[in-house]
């Protein structure tokens, strides 16, 4: 059974679309979390979820939207995609307070 | 200057050889991570460290909080631990995260 898992796992669409990466855990995890991997496979972290509340948010632009229906969902919604969107973006999660956290495999958004 | 330097930053070991990876970090933190990226994408967690040193199979953690340094050591490094190391660390005011940018390993037969 996949713990945390992540679709599409590839993602290929033009400039100013807008598109969803849907992030499901089957852990019982408290917190969510979004990342993004750019070209250099430097991680950053984007948001972060707990109890539907978020409490990380990095500068990163408001195209982006994290959305969680349930504890158990994270997904993200990005509008006007731009070139320089194009990364590997990782879902994870992890009990509440600093614990291990468990990745999903990554999208790999491609932005032609 | 990241808040999280790694080093090195590309390392060629033999097999059977002992692996030092460096982390060093600039802010006050709770936790310190070490991930490991295989070469197919995927991350995984290998240790989360507030103080201290903890072991897993082969794998040793350390940490020192005073000198802001943490250390992984691999012992009797194997082909299949190839793969990118990466030293996250979780900080102990407003809930950020950074990363180091990873150490990449290859570990020759």
């Amino acid at each position: 059974d996949t713990a945390v898992s992540q679709t599409p796992k590839y993602l290929v669409t033009q400039m100013g679309n807008d598109k969803s990466i849907k992030c499901e855990q089957n852990l019982g995890h408290d917190t969510m979390y979004w990342y993004k991997q750019d070209s250099k496979k430097f991680l950053k972290i984007m948001f972060s979820y707990n109890n539907k509340e978020l409490i990380i948010n990095e500068t990163v632009p408001n195209r982006f939207s994290p959305k969680s229906p349930d504890k158990a969902h994270l997904n993200l919604h990005i509008n006007s995609l731009e070139l320089g969107d194009s990364a590997v973006y990782f879902c994870a999660s992890s009990q509440m307070g600093d614990q291990p956290q468990h990745f999903g495999d990554g999208t790999r958004l491609s932005i032609l | 200057k990241n808040e999280v330097e790694q080093s090195p930053q590309n390392l060629t070991a033999q097999e059977g050889e002992f692996i030092t990876i460096n982390c060093s970090y600039s802010v006050g933190i709770s936790a310190l991570h070490w991930l490991q990226q295989h070469p197919g994408g995927g991350i995984v967690s290998l240790f989360m460290l507030s103080s201290g040193k903890k072991k897993h199979g082969r794998l040793i953690a350390t940490i020192n909080i005073q000198e802001k340094h943490s250390s992984l050591h691999i012992t009797a490094s194997h082909p299949r631990d190839s793969a990118v190391y990466i030293c996250a660390v979780s900080t102990n005011t407003g809930n950020q995260f950074y990363f180091g940018t990873g150490t990449s390993l290859t570990v020759i037969p």
